[in-house]
This record gives C-alpha cells, sequence and structure tokens, in this order.
C-alpha cells in the first residue's frame, strides 16, 4: 500500500527548542493534514492545507504545503511538555469517485523539561 | 457529546474465529472509515465509506469487510481472522468533503 515518507522518525527535544518534520511522497495530494495522537487516544486534526504553497499556523505550530504538492512539513515552535505525541502527516486523494486518506508512519516527539 | 465509540476496546481471539467491531457516531457524518495502526507503519486505510450503502476499498482491504446500512453504523468484519490482523484498528467519521475526520478511541486486538 502507498505511504508517507515522514522524518524524522523520533525527537528528543528540550523544552523551549523548536521542532521541525516533513513528509514527502511519490503522489501529488489535493490536501496535506497533520494529526497529533496521544497515548491511548486517537489522532486529532491539527492544520489542513488545501493548496500548493499555503502557510497556515495553528497557536505554535506552523505547517505548509509544498509548491509540487508532494511535500509538507510542519514547525513547532517554544516546545512544552503537552506537545509529547506522536504526529502523523496525512494526504487527501480525492476525485472520480475517490476521496482516501495516505498516512505518514509518524514523528515520536518527547519533550525533556 | 459529539462522539465516535467503539466496540469492543480490546479484544483476544484465535485465527479462524469470526469476529465483528462496532463503530458508531453521533454528529450524523456522511464519511466513515477504519484504519489499522502498526508500529512503524503508522495508520493505514482499511475501507471507507461515502454514505449510506457506498463503501470503497482502502489501501490495505484484504481480509476485512465492512458494511454501511445506517448513516450511524459502520462495522468492521474479520470473517476469518489470521494473526497479521493483529492491530490497533481505528474508526474515524467526517463530514463529506471536509478533511477533519473525529477518530474513536481504538480496538486492540489481538489474533492467537
Amino acid at each position: 500500500g502507498q505511504q508517507l515518507n515522514q522524518s524524522p522518525q523520533s525527537m528528543f527535544i528540550q523544552e523551549g527548542e523548536d521542532v521541525s518534520m516533513n513528509c514527502t511522497s511519490s503522489s501529488i495530494f489535493n490536501t496535506w493534514l497533520w494529526y497529533k495522537q496521544e497515548p491511548g487516544e486517537g489522532p486529532v486534526l491539527l492544520i489542513a492545507l488545501y493548496k500548493a504553497g499555503e502557510l497556515t499556523s495553528n497557536g505554535r505550530l506552523t505547517a505548509q504545503f509544498g509548491i509540487t504538492r508532494k511535500d509538507s512539513f510542519l514547525n513547532i515552535s517554544a516546545s512544552i511538555p503537552s506537545d509529547v505525541g506522536i504526529y502523523f502527516c496525512a494526504g487527501l486523494l480525492a476525485g472520480s469517485g475517490t476521496y482516501k486518506y495516505i498516512f505518514g508512519t509518524g514523528t515520536r516527539l518527547k519533550v525533556l523539561a | 457529546e459529539a462522539q465516535v465509540t467503539q466496540n469492543p476496546r480490546y479484544l483476544i481471539t484465535v485465527t479462524g474465529k469470526k469476529l465483528t467491531v462496532t463503530c458508531s457516531q453521533n454528529m450524523n457524518h456522511e464519511y466513515m472509515s477504519w484504519y489499522r495502526q502498526d508500529p512503524g507503519l503508522g495508520l493505514r486505510q482499511i475501507y471507507y465509506s461515502m454514505n449510506v450503502e457506498v463503501t470503497d476499498k482502502g489501501d490495505v482491504p484484504e481480509g476485512y469487510k465492512v458494511s454501511r446500512k445506517e448513516k450511524r453504523n459502520f462495522p468492521l468484519i474479520l470473517e476469518s481472522p489470521s494473526p497479521n490482523q493483529t492491530s490497533l484498528y481505528f474508526c474515524a467519521s467526517s463530514l463529506s468533503f471536509t478533511p477533519e475526520q473525529f477518530f474513536g478511541p481504538g480496538t486492540r486486538l489481538t489474533v492467537l
């Protein structure tokens, strides 16, 4: 099956540091999404990106939809302990009766106080 | 409270014994979907449904069946489970053509 290449796989950072993670694909997507999953729960949507080149912020989070529509990145500024979790990118393939989500393999983030 | 519920939350079964994992949402969402999550592989879409009686395969549909007889329910059926279907399963729902999926709490399935 299809999957997105997401990196890094895991990160250990100090509280207050900035974080950057990215996703790349061989396919073009209509929409890029970033989710966060906390232990024992399902993923929760953080940011949705709809147009190539779009840069969107949600508090300390900033994400961009790559110009080629084949990549996206997520930045977290001034990390805090509650940022701990697994971050997933996802691409949406929509059209011709199809509406499928392809997820990345996840970036596990740990924040050291 | 708006939510997606899944049952059971935990299940241990044996190879070949048919099982059903239920999923229900109370948000009147048209779109529903099933995913499996495995270490190092992220989430992979199994099946999705755009509306009642409309279902389609995701990326990893082999060994699974679904049905969508009512808008609120989207059960996942494993006719003959095998050990490689041991995984964490999530159901999700959303309004049509909006990307904000709401995920259920997950069902951890072990097939011996």
